[in-house]
């Protein structure tokens, strides 16, 4: 079974600067994909980021990268500008390649940007 | 697309009372799992749809939960009785299911068994 593991529950990060948040993850899958999902006070899971495991290629959404380290199974994402509306809880998550497959989340870090 | 729709957004009920929690996944989308999100286990999935059939419920914790999808366009999370470590928010998100579709959440239903 895999196992996604943040083992950072809360963050702090000035406004306009930037953080790192940890995930690391446990497969015996070759190719699957990770996610990094948002969620803010409202409750919304919202999409931040994805990457394919057989891309080598970091990637990344404006403001949002990901340092993919598939030998060590480490999938952190790193937040630039930090920005007051970017305070959330942030997941890690895991889906085989396989398709019609769910998405096994990480418990979560929560990040607050302070003004 | 009005998005993944679920209801209600709030429940309130007292231990013992029968709960029923709805979605509606977007048009076209063929796979729909239910999570359950609290602060100590996080999102945990409790059971899966592909094409209305339930593929994995593995997750439901007890006979107390039980889902069903009787057709593309609606599913249901049923528990009966419900008790106070019910208590939590419980997700739909739904999937077109090919390898590269992403996850499209509902807005979630806080349920409280008092």
């Amino acid at each position: 079974a895999q196992t996604v593991t943040q083992s950072q529950p809360e963050m702090s990060v000035q406004e306009a600067e930037t953080v790192t948040l940890s995930c690391t993850y446990d497969t015996s899958e070759s190719n699957y994909y990770l996610f990094w999902y948002k969620q803010p006070p409202s409750r919304q899971m919202i999409l931040v980021i994805r990457q394919e495991a057989y891309k080598q290629q970091n990637a990344t959404e404006n403001r949002f990268s990901v340092n993919f380290q598939k030998a060590a199974k480490s999938f952190s994402l790193k937040i630039s500008d930090s920005q007051l509306g970017d305070t959330a809880m942030y997941f890690c998550a895991f889906m085989k390649a396989s398709g019609n497959t769910p998405l096994v989340f990480g418990k979560g870090t929560r990040l607050s940007v302070i003004a | 697309d009005a998005g993944v729709i679920q209801s209600p957004r709030h429940e309130v009920t007292e231990m013992g009372q029968e709960v029923t929690l709805r979605c509606k996944p977007i048009s076209g989308h063929n796979s729909l799992f239910w999570y359950r999100q609290t602060m100590m286990r996080g999102l945990e999935l409790l059971i899966y749809f592909n094409n209305n059939v339930p593929i994995d419920d593995s997750g439901m914790p007890e006979d107390r939960f039980s889902a069903k999808m009787p057709n593309a366009s609606f599913s249901t999370l049923k528990i009966q009785p419900s008790e106070p470590r019910d208590s939590a928010v419980y997700f739909c998100a739904s999937s077109l299911g090919w390898v590269n579709s992403p996850l499209h959440f509902g807005n979630g239903t806080r349920l409280t068994v008092t």
